[in-house]
């Protein structure tokens, strides 16, 4: 099992911070895939890397892929209440996504 | 277009008992997966039908185990229940079987407590 270590597990932070976590592998990735998990709700796909040193945004997200294709982070700006939730990071297999544990984040206002 | 359904929202069980959940898959999509979620942990493929026939299977013991239907919906059944069969349940559809890395759509999940 190639397994995909995330860090921070938690983080708690205040309105309008920038936080940045991170998902790493001592494996290469064909691509890899960054998910939200809000409470109550299942993982919503934000976003699909597949290149090394690939960087795509989204608003306030910024994804990075590592250029080895070993890790990945997700920068957010000015972070809001509505940021909360537990953000996964997942690489396909034959058939199968593998998750990480997660961070999860918690913005207060 | 209606997304991914699941039923029931949650469940309790007690332990040795079967239990049956389900999924409604997302109209036009013709794979479905199922994940266990642990409480703190991120989600663990079960397994994954395409097209009425498994199509990979994670680290689970045979007592887990799922059907799909011609209309793409699906089950997945679980029995002699263990207490760390607690947890969120997860199903998950797409177009095309997984190997090609089609984008996953998630139902809200299935919460089955075992006691």
């Amino acid at each position: 099992t190639q397994l995909l270590e995330q860090s921070p597990q938690f983080l708690s932070i205040q309105e309008g911070e920038n936080l940045t976590v991170y998902c790493n592998s001592s494996s290469v990735f064909s691509s890899l895939q960054w998910y939200r998990q809000e409470p109550g709700e299942g993982p919503v796909l934000l976003v699909t890397v597949v290149t090394g040193g690939e960087v795509k945004k989204l608003k306030r997200l910024t994804f990075q892929f590592g250029d080895a294709r070993k890790d990945s982070s997700l920068h957010i700006t000015a972070a809001q209440p509505g940021d909360t939730g537990l953000y996964l990071c997942a690489r396909w297999g034959y058939s199968t996504l593998t998750f990480g544990k997660g961070t999860m984040l918690l913005v207060s206002p | 277009e209606t997304g991914v359904t699941q039923s029931p929202t949650h469940l309790i069980k007690t332990r040795g008992q079967q239990v049956t959940l389900r999924c409604s898959s997302q109209s036009g999509h013709n794979t479905v997966s199922w994940y266990q979620q642990a409480l703190g942990q991120g989600p663990q493929f079960i397994f994954q039908y395409y097209r009425e026939e498994e199509n990979g299977r994670g680290n689970f013991p045979p007592r887990f185990s799922g059907l799909q239907f011609p209309n793409y919906s699906s089950e997945l059944n679980v029995n002699a229940l263990e207490l760390d069969d607690s947890a969120l349940y997860l199903c998950a559809s797409s177009r095309g079987s997984g190997r090609a890395n089609y984008e996953q759509y998630f139902g809200p999940g299935t919460r089955l407590t075992v006691t």
